[in-house]
C-alpha cells in the first residue's frame, strides 16, 4: 500500500542552523512522484519540487536541497543556514496511478521552528 | 496569491447540515483537486476533475460529493455533517492530469467547523 511518512513531528532550529526534514515512503509502483510542499501559518500550501521515481539526482534551490535515494526509499528536504521566514509545516508527497489515475498521499507533516 | 480562489473563507454550521464549498481554479488550469486537512487525519486527498470530469477518487466519505462545471469552477458538497467533519478543505488545480509536468496550485482554503 501507498504511505508516506514524515516521523518528525516538530522540530525547532537556532537561525542559521542546517536542518534537515525527513521523508520515507512505501509504493508497489515503478512510476511515482515525489513532491515537498510548504505550508506557512498564512495556511496556503506552497509548491517546493517535484522528483520523478526514475531521476535519482539530488537538488539544490537556494537554500534548499533536496536527497532522493530509492535504495532507502526516502526523499530528505534539508534547509542551509535556516531563517525565520522558513518556519512553516512541511509535507512530503507521493502520485501514483496504480490504477491509470494518479492519486496523492501526503505525510503528517513536520512543522518547523525556526527561532531568532 | 496562487490564483486559486476559494469560497467561502469561513463556514459554522451545525450537525445534520449541509454546506457548499466553492473553487475557482487558476486560469487555463483544467484539473480541480479536494483535500481534508484535520488536526488527526492530517491531509488527505478527496477527489479530482479533469475538464468536468471526475478522475480520481481518495478517502471520500459517501456524504461528499463534488462536481465540476463547464466554466471548470468546482463545488464540494458536503451534507449529513458531523462533528468530525469539521477542519480545513483545500482546493487546487493543476493544468493537466500528469504530475510529471503538472504540478498542483493550491488555494487558501475554507475552514469549516461544525457544532
Amino acid at each position: 500500500a501507498q504511505k508516506v511518512t514524515q516521523a518528525q513531528t516538530e522540530i525547532s532550529v537556532v537561525e542559521k542552523e542546517d536542518v534537515t526534514l525527513d521523508c520515507v515512503y512505501e509504493t508497489r509502483d515503478t512510476t511515482y512522484y515525489l513532491f515537498w510542499y510548504k505550508q506557512p501559518p498564512s495556511g496556503e500550501l506552497v509548491f517546493l519540487i517535484r522528483r520523478n521515481s526514475f531521476d535519482e539526482q539530488n537538488e539544490i534551490s537556494g537554500r534548499y536541497s533536496w536527497n532522493f535515494q530509492k535504495s532507502t526509499s526516502s526523499f530528505n528536504f534539508t534547509i542551509t543556514a535556516s531563517q525565520v521566514v522558513d518556519s512553516a509545516v512541511y509535507f512530503c508527497a507521493l502520485s501514483e496511478a496504480p490504477s491509470g489515475t494518479y492519486k496523492y498521499i501526503f505525510g503528517t507533516g513536520t512543522r518547523l521552528k525556526v527561532l531568532a | 496569491d496562487s490564483g486559486v480562489t476559494q469560497t467561502p473563507k469561513h463556514l459554522i454550521t451545525a450537525t445534520g447540515q449541509r454546506v457548499t464549498l466553492r473553487c475557482s481554479p487558476r486560469s487555463g488550469d483544467l484539473s480541480v483537486y479536494w483535500y481534508q486537512q484535520s488536526l488527526d487525519q492530517g491531509l488527505q486527498f478527496l477527489i479530482q476533475y479533469y475538464n468536468g470530469e471526475e478522475r480520481a477518487k481518495g478517502n471520500i466519505l459517501e456524504r461528499f460529493s463534488a462536481q465540476q462545471f463547464p466554466d471548470l469552477h468546482s463545488e464540494l458538497n458536503l451534507s449529513s455533517l458531523e462533528l468530525g467533519d469539521s477542519a480545513l478543505y483545500f482546493c487546487a488545480s493543476s493544468v493537466g492530469l500528469d504530475p510529471s509536468s503538472h504540478e498542483q496550485y493550491f488555494g487558501p482554503g475554507t475552514r469549516l467547523t461544525v457544532t
